[in-house]
């Protein structure tokens, strides 16, 4: 019931754009993208909602496709702050069980 | 408070014994989940409560774990007769509403090592 996120890790250059990408094998009602330093707690990045929309705040983006029952995460222009592992997170239509995805491991350098 | 807190920040124990690890959610969100997160892996879906009852606790590994809201507010997972295998971050995250509907907010997490 884990998603699976692609790529594994990735390595950027300042100023260079990324996409992560989450798919579920289960039908979803809501995608959420969360950020997570070594060390520390994951950081609400934002949540999607059934009905295909996308997301943007500053150069972070995202897409919820229901049918595809799948998301990316689009970076743009990182900066090194972009640093750190990215997680999916998903509920299903019940709301009840929440699953982070398996990870991906972004790295920006100057 | 300000934010989630979760208490003790690491937890030393030794096979075999009994554990508490505390939740304060952030006051007037009514879910709280728990997850277990192990290194290099994403949090793993614990127990998920809505108010003062477990509306989902399928994700709890087996009947060593428990988990407890009294007054739908702090929570408290417990652990019996650790194992090695228990070893690993516990984070707890609270929202307004039902977490697939809104920001989840975390806390710093406890760290558990069994000896």
């Amino acid at each position: 019931q884990q998603p699976v996120q692609s790529p594994q890790a990735v390595i950027l250059r300042e100023g260079e754009d990324a996409v992560i990408n989450c798919s579920s094998s289960k039908a979803l009602y809501s995608v959420h993208w969360y950020r997570q330093k070594h060390g520390e707690a994951p950081v609400f990045l934002m949540i999607l909602l059934k009905g295909g929309e996308q997301k943007g705040h500053d150069k972070i983006s995202a897409s919820f496709n229901e049918k595809k029952q799948q998301s990316s995460l689009y970076l743009t222009a990182s900066q090194l702050s972009y640093s750190g592992t990215y997680f999916c997170g998903t509920a299903t239509n019940t709301g009840n069980q929440f699953y982070f995805g398996t990870g991906t491991s972004l790295t920006v350098i100057p | 408070g300000a934010g989630v807190s979760q208490t003790p920040s690491n937890k030393v124990t030794e096979k075999g014994k009994y554990v508490e690890l505390r939740c304060d959610p952030i006051s007037g969100h009514t879910a709280l989940y728990w997850y277990r997160q192990s290194l290099g892996q994403g949090p793993e879906f614990l127990i998920y409560f809505q108010g003062t009852g477990a509306a989902d606790d399928s994700g709890l590994p087996n009947d060593r774990f428990f988990a407890v809201r009294p007054e739908g507010s702090v929570s408290t997972l417990k652990i019996q007769r650790t194992e090695r295998g228990d070893s690993a971050v516990y984070l707890c995250a609270s929202s307004l509403q039902a977490g697939g509907l809104d920001i989840q907010y975390f806390g710093a997490g406890t760290r558990l090592s069994v000896l």
